[in-house]
């Protein structure tokens, strides 16, 4: 069992429309990553959110970390083809050094022109 | 600043063969993870490796081990391989470790066929 659920597992959408992905558990994170994988390469980090109620915005993307810090959101305004990959989030419970990264099972995004 | 190099990119192997692979951090990160990802499974950690030393494991059985040096490049091993290794092995590496900020910077991976 996943300690973070993403929904939905997959996305197919087209250039322009709006999407939004979302990562939700029943346990409280001090910090929550958005990571987006390309075919063929290794995850890239996006963005960190830390306190409850937290928006944070990249561009056309914005993040959002629910107020008791156990759900959070990324919504994607005009979608580009260049937005297609793997999106994991991933929590962390705790701030102790050797405390293990939470990831999620990812929700695969396809823009299609 | 150079990113985290993996190496091999592809490798194919046979069952009950071993394999290493290697992973150079960012100058300076000290930590180095280690993930497994399958379709089916999605990221499963393996290991986590500061100043030489594994401060973390995951739920994989002996036969998948690794090590540190002192430069902090990292690799890992693989012993009697199985069909179900057959996976995209990913290095990450951080400053202090990925449980202080949870920030961790990827390779491209190692691609592992097992026949």
């Amino acid at each position: 069992t996943q300690l973070l659920e993403q929904s939905p597992q997959f996305l197919s959408i087209q250039e322009g429309e709006n999407l939004t992905v979302y990562c939700n558990s029943s346990s409280v994170f001090s910090s929550l990553q958005w990571y987006r994988q390309e075919p063929g390469e290794g995850p890239v980090l996006l963005v960190t959110v830390v306190t409850g109620g937290e928006v944070k915005k990249l561009k056309r993307l914005t993040f959002q970390f629910g107020d008791a810090r156990k759900d959070s959101s990324l919504h994607i305004t005009a979608a580009q083809t260049g937005d297609t990959g793997l999106y994991l989030c991933a929590g962390l419970m705790t701030t102790d050094s050797w405390g293990k990264l939470q990831f999620g099972a990812g929700t695969q995004v396809v823009v299609t022109p | 600043k150079a990113g985290v190099t993996q190496t091999p990119r592809y490798l194919i192997k046979t069952r009950g063969q071993q394999v290493t692979l290697s992973c150079s951090p960012i100058s300076g990160h000290r930590s180095v993870s280690w993930y497994q990802q399958t379709p089916g499974q999605g990221l499963q950690f393996l290991f986590e490796y500061f100043s030489e030393t594994q401060r973390n494991k995951g739920n994989f059985p002996g036969r998948f081990s690794g090590r540190q040096f002192s430069n902090s490049r990292s690799e890992m091993n693989v012993s009697t391989l199985e069909l179900g290794d057959s996976a995209l092995y990913l290095c990450a590496s951080s400053r202090l470790g990925q449980g202080r900020t949870g920030e961790l910077f990827f390779g491209e991976g190692s691609r592992l066929t097992v026949l």
